[in-house]
């Protein structure tokens, strides 16, 4: 149980285009998300908290309109990374919060590996 | 706010050996902890967690932690590793009473590298 997808795994795509992470819970429900950035051989930074139904709350300095989240449903959360530059390349991973859980557990899902070239 | 140190970035051991990777934490109100780990190019999977209760903590592939009050620490042991074991493992903590959303804090992580 509490499992959670990204799609997809992997992606490559050049500078300037537009970039759509997909992040799911498969068997629960998901009110809030949250997507992290890692960098090579460092921690997780979060980059933002998507709740559904309502804006996204970004960090500090996280580029709002550059990182467009979504939260559409209980079950899915999209980060849509804009404009694309090469120094937006890293592994994007995202986890949802098991509200069925109390008290509630982060639940990560198996990343996103953007390069852009 | 709360801040979450793990003393060593690379902790080798050889194989069959007990490990201790450890953690310590600030914070100025009550915390959730949790243990994480990362094999290369995955997310990261729950290890175990401390939530309230006894402060010994059982959790998957053998692995406890014992959270110490006290001292602020929630280390990781294992006593006997396995090739397998070998990964990323970050500690990090939440506000227990839901501020900032359990937000969670992260270490900057351990790399554990168990040797034949």
């Amino acid at each position: 149980g509490a499992v959670v997808s990204q799609h997809p795994s992997w992606v490559i795509c050049k500078s300037g285009t537009s970039v759509k992470i997909e992040c799911r819970s498969l068997d629960f429900q998901a009110t809030t998300m949250f997507w992290y950035r890692q960098f090579p051989k460092q921690s997780l930074m979060l980059m933002a908290t998507s709740n559904e139904g309502s804006k996204a709350t970004y960090e500090q300095g996280v580029e709002k309109d550059k990182f467009l989240i979504n939260h559409a449903s209980l079950t899915l959360s999209t980060l849509t990374v804009t404009s694309a530059h090469p120094e937006d390349s890293s592994f994007y991973i995202c986890s949802a919060r098991n509200r069925g859980e109390i008290p509630d557990t982060q639940y990560f899902g198996p990343g996103t590996r953007l390069t852009v070239l | 706010a709360q801040s979450v140190t793990q003393l060593d970035s690379q902790v080798p051991v050889f194989e069959e050996a007990p490990v201790e990777l450890r953690c310590n934490y600030s914070s100025s109100v009550s915390v959730y902890l949790f243990w994480y780990v990362q094999y290369p190019n995955q997310g990261l999977q729950l290890l175990l967690k401390y939530l309230s209760g006894s402060t010994l903590v059982k959790g998957i592939n053998g692995f406890e932690a014992e959270f110490n009050k006290s001292q602020t620490s929630f280390h990781l042991r294992k006593p006997s590793v396995h090739i397998s074991d070998t990964a990323e493992y970050f500690c990090a903590v939440s506000d227990s009473s839901g501020g900032s959303n359990y937000k969670l804090t992260f270490g900057k992580g351990t790399l554990l590298t168990v040797n034949p």
